[in-house]
């Protein structure tokens, strides 16, 4: 069974252009989560989604950032026009229900953006 | 702003010793704690959680939890060489059934 799967597991984008991060929830998981961890600090939380539908994205900047989670496929992360802040590791878990007990997370994207 | 407050470290100890690690929450209305182990340039992974007073123990690992002092804390008994990673304190924000509050981490290593 496999785990949550992040990719790319690098990227490398230069100030402006944009970053698309993919996360593939374990088989049977309907619930994703994403948590943003810059340097030096604690993972953020950032969005939660259920399969179509955003549910609390109260951690997203408010600009340049959005989410999704379409019927089929991966969650993705989208950052418009990448400023350097946005260097971080960034998260993605998921889960068969609601829940904070339990989160199984995938290996991360380390975003860099030149 | 409700916070996880965690030692930064580096906390070092010897092989076979107890490693003490020790976060505060500021959110009186936290209900669950977690710890999270994350060795460097991977994913954090679960290993305790705590929703009452008191101690809870799995292995070399037991999890304290006061909540009148909003204080959590991780020992690992017989430290291994292996242990040596960052653990993350978390709690439930604000009492969310889905989003949590961590700390920056504390970085463990565990000298043979």
């Amino acid at each position: 069974n496999a785990g949550v799967m992040q990719n790319p597991r690098h990227l490398v984008r230069r100030r402006g252009q944009e970053a698309r991060l993919r996360c593939s929830p374990m088989k049977g998981h309907s619930h994703v989560y994403w948590y943003r961890q810059l340097p030096e600090e604690g993972l953020k939380f950032m969005v939660y989604l259920q399969k179509e539908n955003i549910i609390d994205e109260s951690g997203m900047p408010k600009e340049r950032f959005s989410a999704e989670f379409p019927k089929e496929g991966p969650s993705i992360l989208r950052i418009q026009q990448v400023v350097r802040g946005d260097s971080a590791a960034y998260f993605c878990a998921s889960s068969p229900r609601r829940t904070n007990e339990k989160l199984f997370f995938g290996s991360g994207t380390q975003l860099s953006v030149l | 702003q409700k916070e996880v407050e965690q030692n930064s470290g580096p906390l070092s100890v010897p092989e076979g010793a107890i490693a003490s690690l020790n976060c505060t929450y500021s959110d009186r209305v936290s209900q669950s704690f977690f710890w999270y182990r994350q060795y460097s340039g991977k994913s954090p992974e679960l290993i305790m959680s705590i929703y009452s007073n008191g101690d809870k123990e799995d292995g070399r690992f037991t999890a304290q939890l006061n909540k009148a002092s909003q204080y959590v804390s991780l020992l690992i008994r017989d430290s291994q060489p292996s242990d040596s990673a960052t653990y993350l304190c978390a709690t439930d924000s604000g009492g969310s059934n889905y989003k949590l509050t961590f700390g920056k981490g504390t970085l463990l290593t565990v000298n043979p």
